[in-house]
């Protein structure tokens, strides 16, 4: 089976722009959640999708959004990006309450 | 209010060494889970071992095995005959299992350990 696939794997977006980031699960997962992994606040969740539907929310703004799509695959949105947004993100896929696995993460860098 | 502490930065032990990863949570759920991950510097996230606040015996995956005191809300790992590739970061992680948590996961701040030769 193919793992979790993130693209894009490296992203440069300057300050105030926007960026789409994909999330392509495991074959037969249904659960799609993506987290922020930052040197100062660690691994952040940022919220979950299950069947198209978010399911859990993390604590981050309104600029973080995401959609899951009738085959599971999955975006997460930023907005008006800022330097602070600087970070790994990673996708997540599980078949349900099982271990989370997890894609090789998309690097953004806002300057 | 952080609910996973792992309160050792670095680790250090010699190949074919055991070495223990300390871990310890905060939750006032009776049902939860407890997970540890494997982070090398090429940044993908691996699982390596899982166990439920119901089970009794502790978790065994080759030779990670799992440390789980209950009363003491620790969650230790243990890895038998360290080898070299297994230089990383490590992350405990607990999901509570109430309707609204989902599968969302709340992370320890990482253990990085070197194996040397």
């Amino acid at each position: 089976k193919a793992g979790v696939t993130q693209t894009p794997r490296y992203l440069i977006k300057t300050r105030g722009q926007q960026v789409t980031l994909s999330c392509s699960p495991i074959s037969g997962h249904r659960s799609v959640s993506w987290y922020q992994q930052t040197p100062g606040q660690g691994l952040q969740f940022l919220f979950e999708y299950f069947s198209e539907t978010q399911r859990n929310k993390g604590n981050f703004p309104g600029r973080f959004s995401g959609r899951q799509f009738s085959n599971s695959r999955s975006e997460m949105n930023v907005s008006t990006l800022e330097l602070g947004d600087s970070a790994l993100y990673l996708c997540a896929s599980s078949p349900g309450n099982s271990p989370l696995h997890f894609g090789n993460g998309t690097r953004l860098t806002v300057t | 209010a952080q609910k996973i502490t792992q309160t050792q930065p670095g680790m250090f032990v010699q190949e074919k060494e055991a070495v223990t990863l300390d871990c310890t949570y905060d939750t006032s759920d009776q049902s939860y889970g407890l997970f540890w991950y494997k982070q090398p510097s090429s940044g993908e996230m691996i699982f390596l071992i899982y166990q439920g606040s119901y089970d009794e015996q502790n978790a065994t995956e080759g030779r990670y095995s799992l440390n789980f005191q209950k009363a003491r809300k620790s969650a230790n790992l243990v890895i038998s005959a360290s080898q070299l590739g297994d230089s990383a970061m490590y992350f405990c992680a607990m999901r509570e299992d109430s309707n609204q948590a989902g599968t969302a996961l709340i992370f320890g701040k990482g253990t990085t350990l070197s194996v040397s030769s």
